[in-house]
This record gives C-alpha cells, structure tokens and sequence, in this order.
C-alpha cells in the first residue's frame, strides 16, 4: 500500500534544461511535502518543502509545486546542472511527523 | 565534522547472529530515527524516539530493538538476523517538522 508514489524511476535531461520530477500520494491526511536528494552511499539530504496551505515553494533552482485536489506535487530544477544527477525522494509527513517516503527517481543530467 | 554519524558502514554476518548499529548526532536535536531501505528502494520508518522515549514504532519484529542512552545517541540492536533483514539502514536527527538529517547509511548484508 504505497502512500506516496514516484511513477518515474528515471529521468534524464540536458544540462541548463529544466527537470521536473513528480510525485502523486494517496493519503488526504498528509500536510506537509518535502524532498531529498540522494547521492549513492550518502544518507538523503533535505532539498526543499511545501506546507499544504501553499502551492508553491521557490528556493533558488528549486522549485515544489503542490496540487492537493489532484494529490499531486512536482519539483522544478532550472537551470538543471551534472552535480543534480542524483536520486530525488518524495515524502509526506501528517500529523504524527512520520516521514513516508515514495520510491525515487533517479535524475541524470547530461553535459 | 560530521552531523549524523553511524558505525559500521558496512556489516556482513551470518543467519543466527546478533547485530548492533550504532548512530551519533551532534546537531543537539532532540528526536532520531531509524530507516530501512528494502530492495525496492524504499525508505521507511522502522522507530522515532523523542528525548529518549520511543514515539513511533512500526510493525517491525520483536528482533529488532532500539536503545537511546542519550539523546544524541540511537543504537539499533538486532538478535537472530534473518536473510530478509539484509537491507540499508538510515538513521536521522531532527528538532522541529523542516528536516531531517541522515546518517550515511549502513549496508547489513545477511548471509
């Protein structure tokens, strides 16, 4: 019973292109989005949130959208560059402050 | 200088053993985590203590138990280890619902 869904394992973009990874969750309980990058034999580290009482997010290159009709959030990356390929978490926290995470998806941005 | 640290990195043993990970952080925060990353890629929560008292506590076998000696400490013992508990462990720190920090993971093979 996945509560967070990342249906792209993989995606790869052109460097100074943008990339937009998504993530659909199921649980109408869920207040509070974040995401993380992960490098291989690294612990995830934290990118960027969105609490539910906003739709979007804006940190430098980044960039989360939250849709909560459509149970649906996406991370923007423009200018994308070679040091963001790495695999991006979604996860979803209610009011337990119990992380879920989706399963990742693995971004490859070529030069 | 490391914010989550965790020791070994790397752990290979055989069915039947007891295991011990150990997790440190220096972040002064006050709840840690333990993570399994399964096969598919998963994180998911297995124990959260907060100040040293369990909070959450998923339904993982009785094999497996957390022990908090002190807040910046979060050690997870394993008795009896079975080949499915072969997987990469995470734990993380946090202080408030923004982020959490990961360690950088150890890999339990079980043979």
């Amino acid at each position: 019973d996945q509560q967070v869904k990342q249906n792209s394992p993989s995606l790869s973009v052109q460097e100074g292109r943008i990339s937009i990874l998504n993530c659909d969750y199921t649980n109408s309980m869920f207040d509070y989005f974040l995401w993380y990058k992960k490098y291989p034999a690294e612990g995830p580290t934290f990118l960027i949130s969105i609490s539910s009482i906003k739709d979007k997010n804006e940190d430098g290159r980044f960039t989360v959208f939250l849709n909560k009709s459509a149970k649906h959030l996406s991370l923007h990356i423009v200018p994308s560059q070679p040091g963001d390929s790495a695999v991006y978490f979604c996860a979803a926290e209610g009011s337990a402050r119990q992380l879920t995470f989706g399963s990742g998806t693995q971004l490859t941005v070529l030069p | 200088d490391t914010a989550v640290s965790q020791t070994p990195k790397y752990l290979v043993t055989q069915m039947g053993n007891d295991k011990s990970i150990k997790c440190e952080q220096n972040l002064g925060h006050d709840t840690m985590y333990w993570y399994k990353q399964d096969s598919k890629k998963f994180l998911k929560i297995m124990f959260s203590y907060n100040n040293k008292e369990l909070i959450i506590n998923e339904t993982v076998p009785n094999r497996f138990s957390p022990k908090s000696p002190d807040k910046a400490h979060l050690n997870l013992h394993i008795n009896s280890l079975e080949l499915g508990d072969s997987a990469v462990y995470f734990c993380a720190s946090s202080q408030n619902r923004d982020e959490q920090y990961f360690g950088p993971g150890t890999r339990l093979t079980v043979t």
